[in-house]
């Protein structure tokens, strides 16, 4: 496409709900990023995939947080059972590959756990 | 553990004004410095940077990286209102983990 698209752009959930949040970057890009931003602070990597591959999960701050890209293509983070300290902007990015290339940037999810 | 530390945290000026904007980094294999500028949506992509000591220019920006300091400066002259903005600076942590600093939030008053 275009740019990278996320949807929903804002969720707002009841603790101890699971949300799925959705990517779908540059067609071209082999390279594809979740982060996550809290207000006033940088995008804070959580993982990455090189096509299909999720070599790193090392940044998913707990096992409630997984991520996929079955075709290599559209990704979804799931968070299981929602706490309130999940609440933050969580930022997808894609770029043509890994090692220093620039990253574009979706225009987020806004979660709100209630 | 690899960091990004941005200075200062904030900063308002008049239009017109000149500002430079300061990112300092440790990381292990360090490749390359890139910096983003953040307004209401997703950040763009303002400058990569490599080499020491070598400026890249866009218009009224413009960013060096001084390896010996482990540093960059983003600089923005005759400064509008619509550079208004979160900029940030990150910086790869192994071959695809990105280290975002916290920003500087910069205003420009009309």
């Amino acid at each position: 496409g275009a740019g990278v698209s996320q949807s929903p752009r804002y969720k707002v959930t009841k603790r101890g709900q699971d949300v799925t949040l959705r990517c779908d970057p540059i067609s071209s890009h082999a390279t594809l990023y979740w982060y996550q931003q809290a207000l006033g602070q940088g995008p804070e990597f959580l993982t990455y995939f090189n096509y299909e591959a999720q070599p790193d999960k090392s940044g998913l701050p707990s096992d409630r947080f997984s991520a996929e890209r079955p075709e290599g293509s559209i990704s979804t983070l799931t968070i299981q059972r929602t706490e309130q300290r999940d609440s933050a902007m969580y930022r997808c990015a894609s770029s043509l590959s890994g090692g220093g290339y620039e990253q574009y940037f979706g225009p987020g999810t806004r979660l709100t756990v209630t | 553990e690899d960091k990004v530390v941005q200075s200062p945290l904030s900063l308002v000026v008049h239009e017109g004004d000149t500002v430079t904007l300061n990112c300092s980094y440790e990381v292990t294999n360090f490749r390359s410095l890139l910096w983003y500028k953040q307004e209401k949506k997703a950040p763009t992509f303002l400058f990569m940077l490599t080499s020491s000591g070598i400026e890249k220019k866009s218009g009224r920006l413009s960013s060096i990286l001084d390896k010996k300091e482990l540093s960059s400066i983003l600089n923005i002259t005759a400064t509008q209102t619509g550079d208004s903005a979160i900029y940030l600076c990150a910086a790869p942590s192994g071959t695809y983990k990105y280290i975002f600093g916290t920003g500087t939030r910069l205003k420009v008053l009309a």
